[in-house]
């Protein structure tokens, strides 16, 4: 079946500085790949897709390429903020009815 | 716009008792999932629906049931409460695919539960 496999975290940064977080997923056929990002306290919300290989998604500074020959999704940004500071969540989607797979999400914690 | 909204935001309960989750989204969406929250986890879908009057099993299924009586409500039901259902369930709503383009899921903000 579907999985998708992220960096534990929590990941440590000091404001302004790169952010990789890395997103690996096994799946059937083309699934499309997301990141959500969880604020505390709230629900998900999405911050970029791609729905097919070598697309690149990107959302207020974020990218991730769609690699399907590496199977992998990972989040990038240039220079993150204190504001940056949540849980991400990598997801990829089954196949039919819309299902969607989510990662066990990575912390991000970012520090002036 | 409201969105998704979920009621209530939390709740205690005994192990036993029985409680229904509500969620309402009014972007007049086709498809709504539940899902749970649990720390190491990540989401693991419980149950979802692809129209009125129609539900399925996701991954986590037992000890939970649902009803989509209206398209613009799911409703999550715990007839039994256990101390492994303590969890923070969140549901989400999202278009009807189109082709083979899946459609972005919209979540709520959430219904954390503790069952003692």
């Amino acid at each position: 079946g579907n999985s998708v496999t992220q960096m534990e975290g929590p990941v440590t940064l000091s404001e302004e500085a790169f952010l990789t977080i890395n997103c690996t997923y096994t799946a059937t056929g083309y699934p499309s790949l997301f990141w959500y990002v969880q604020y505390p306290g709230e629900g998900l919300q999405l911050l970029l897709k791609a729905t097919k290989a070598d697309d690149k998604g990107s959302n207020k500074g974020f990218e991730a390429t769609y690699r399907k020959e590496t199977t992998s999704f990972h989040l990038e940004k240039g220079s993150v903020q204190v504001s940056d500071s949540a849980v991400y969540f990598c997801a990829l989607s089954g196949s039919g009815y819309s299902t969607l797979t989510f990662g066990k999400g990575t912390m991000l914690l970012v520090s002036p | 716009n409201a969105g998704v909204t979920q009621t209530p935001k939390f709740r205690v309960l005994k192990t036993g008792q029985s409680m229904t989750l509500l969620c309402a989204q009014d972007m007049n969406h086709e498809y709504m999932y539940w899902y749970r929250q649990d720390p190491g986890m990540g989401l693991r879908l419980i149950h979802y629906s692809v129209g009125e009057g129609t539900t399925a099993k996701g991954e986590v299924p037992d000890g939970y049931n649902v009803s989509r009586l209206k398209k613009q409500n799911f409703l999550l039901g715990l007839e039994s409460a256990a101390p492994s259902q303590t969890s923070v369930y969140f549901c989400a709503s999202s278009y009807a695919p189109q082709g083979r383009i899946v459609e972005t899921q919209y979540f709520g903000p959430g219904t954390r539960l503790l069952v003692l």
